[in-house]
């Protein structure tokens, strides 16, 4: 069975320092991996994904995780934190190629970013 | 290209009531997932249609249903409903199925209500 854990319910930055959101998983083989934040009252939106390639993955609005296969975590990180980064973030993870495996979320961090 | 929609956005139905909820994908899109998101419970998989065919269920009771049609749009039904039923609603769709990594694009939600 896959999994994902967010270990932290809440992070808070002040504005203007980098930023990191935790994120580890438990697939077996090679996962794809999500990064997703929702804004409240909102759907959620697509920040960035790990599929194969360069460990480091950029995404929008600045935001980049980078794939660590030895740890099995996929944290999410920007260089300067803005007060509108501030929202709910999740993270996903899909099993390797084959059969029909659901994508699995984990339970989000919610970000808060302090002027 | 337009997003993806969801109708109605808000609802409010009393126990033992049934409920059709409504989701058009992005245009070209085949997959169609859905996601019940509670503060309690987080994001939890309800299925996915694929080509009008369910690929992938959650542990949900039979309570739960869906559909896809030949156009690629999905209604999900509750019937009987439950309090605990009272959820945000999330669809999301992408080109293929969960199965190949594609990214999946959030509709705005139905919020449910069951009084």
């Amino acid at each position: 069975a896959q999994s994902v854990a967010q270990p932290e319910d809440q992070v808070n930055v002040a504005e203007g320092n980098p930023l990191t959101v935790k994120c580890t998983y438990s697939v077996s083989g090679n996962p794809y991996l999500f990064w997703y934040v929702q804004y409240p009252n909102r759907g959620l939106q697509f920040l960035l994904k790990y599929i194969t390639g360069d460990n480091l993955v950029k995404g929008s609005y600045g935001f980049e995780a980078e794939f660590n296969k030895s740890q099995t975590s996929f944290h999410l990180k920007k260089p300067s934190a803005l007060v509108s980064d501030s929202a709910l973030y999740f993270c996903a993870v899909r099993g390797p190629l084959g059969g029909y495996q659901k994508v699995t979320f984990g339970t989000g961090t919610k970000l808060q970013v302090i002027p | 290209k337009a997003g993806v929609t969801q109708t109605p956005r808000y609802l409010i139905k009393t126990r033992g009531q049934q409920v059709t909820l409504s989701c058009s994908p992005i245009s070209g899109h085949r997959s169609v997932s859905w996601y019940q998101q509670t503060p309690g419970q987080g994001l939890q998989f309800l299925f996915e249609y694929f080509s009008e065919t369910q690929r992938n269920k959650g542990n949900f009771p039979g309570r739960f249903s869906g559909r896809q049609f030949s156009n690629s749009r999905s209604e999900m039904n509750v019937s009987t409903l439950e309090l605990g039923d009272s959820a945000l609603y999330l669809c999301a769709s992408s080109l293929g199925a969960q199965g190949g990594g594609h990214t999946q694009y959030f509709g705005p939600g139905t919020r449910l209500t069951v009084l």
